[in-house]
């Protein structure tokens, strides 16, 4: 069963404290995506990345790190330093933009993350 | 930068009318044109998707039309159902660059009356 998921569903945290993300494809996609959902609002990026040991900052980097040393996994660290991190974070994946392959990304069910 | 602007934020249809999203975008070197659909508590799903070469794709009651000349596109929803109700995204993106990103519209939440 070929897919895209993230672990936890739910993750709570204190104030002050890091938290990892996990994501994981077995989709065989080179590029891999973080977006942070706030209510009511669009999909920001954060980081993706399009080879293993290579990632990119997207709009909202700030106060967040990843790491991609598989090409299946792409987890995301929410740090003390990120001022506001209450949100739902979406991984997603694809094939790699600029091949005629169509960009279409495959999302995750997301992890709803709460700051206590 | 790409930019793409969503329009309605929310819209409230009866069950059986048709529902219009449209979006317009700001980069004349886009060509790929996915719309997404997320229910309650998950990820988005594409539902359907247009590439520049063509002006209307439809597959059973979705229907998405594409005006290049305008930078517009649509998504027509026909003989809505309470299973429509979602977030439905749009979104835009250059398949030809290995540059590019996906930018999503800030999304439409579709309700469907009974």
């Amino acid at each position: 069963d070929g897919g895209i998921t993230q672990s936890p569903k739910y993750l709570f945290r204190k104030e002050g404290q890091n938290v990892t993300l996990s994501c994981e494809q077995n989709l065989n996609h080179d590029a891999m995506y973080w977006y942070r959902q706030d209510p009511g609002q669009g999909l920001r990026l954060i980081y993706y990345s399009q080879i293993v040991n290579d990632f990119q900052k997207g709009d909202i980097a700030e106060g967040y790190s990843v790491s991609r040393e598989k090409k299946e996994s792409f987890p995301l660290t929410v740090t003390s330093a990120q001022k506001n991190p209450t949100a739902f974070y979406l991984c997603a994946s694809s094939t790699l933009p600029g091949q005629g392959k169509g960009n279409e990304q495959f999302f995750g069910p997301g992890t709803r993350l709460t700051v206590l | 930068g790409e930019n793409v602007e969503q329009h309605p934020s929310t819209l409230s249809v009866q069950e059986g009318d048709s529902a219009v999203i449209k979006c317009t975008y700001s980069d004349s070197a886009s060509n790929y044109f996915p719309w997404y659909k997320q229910e309650l508590g998950k990820g988005p799903q594409l539902i359907i998707d247009i590439r520049s070469n063509v002006g209307e794709k439809k597959d059973q009651r979705i229907a998405v039309t594409l005006n290049k000349t305008a930078k517009h596109f649509s998504l027509h929803i026909t003989e809505t159902q309470p299973e429509d109700s979602a977030v439905y995204f749009c979104a835009a993106s250059n398949e030809k660059s290995s540059a590019s990103k996906i930018i999503f519209g800030s999304g439409t939440r579709l309700s469907i009356r009974p």
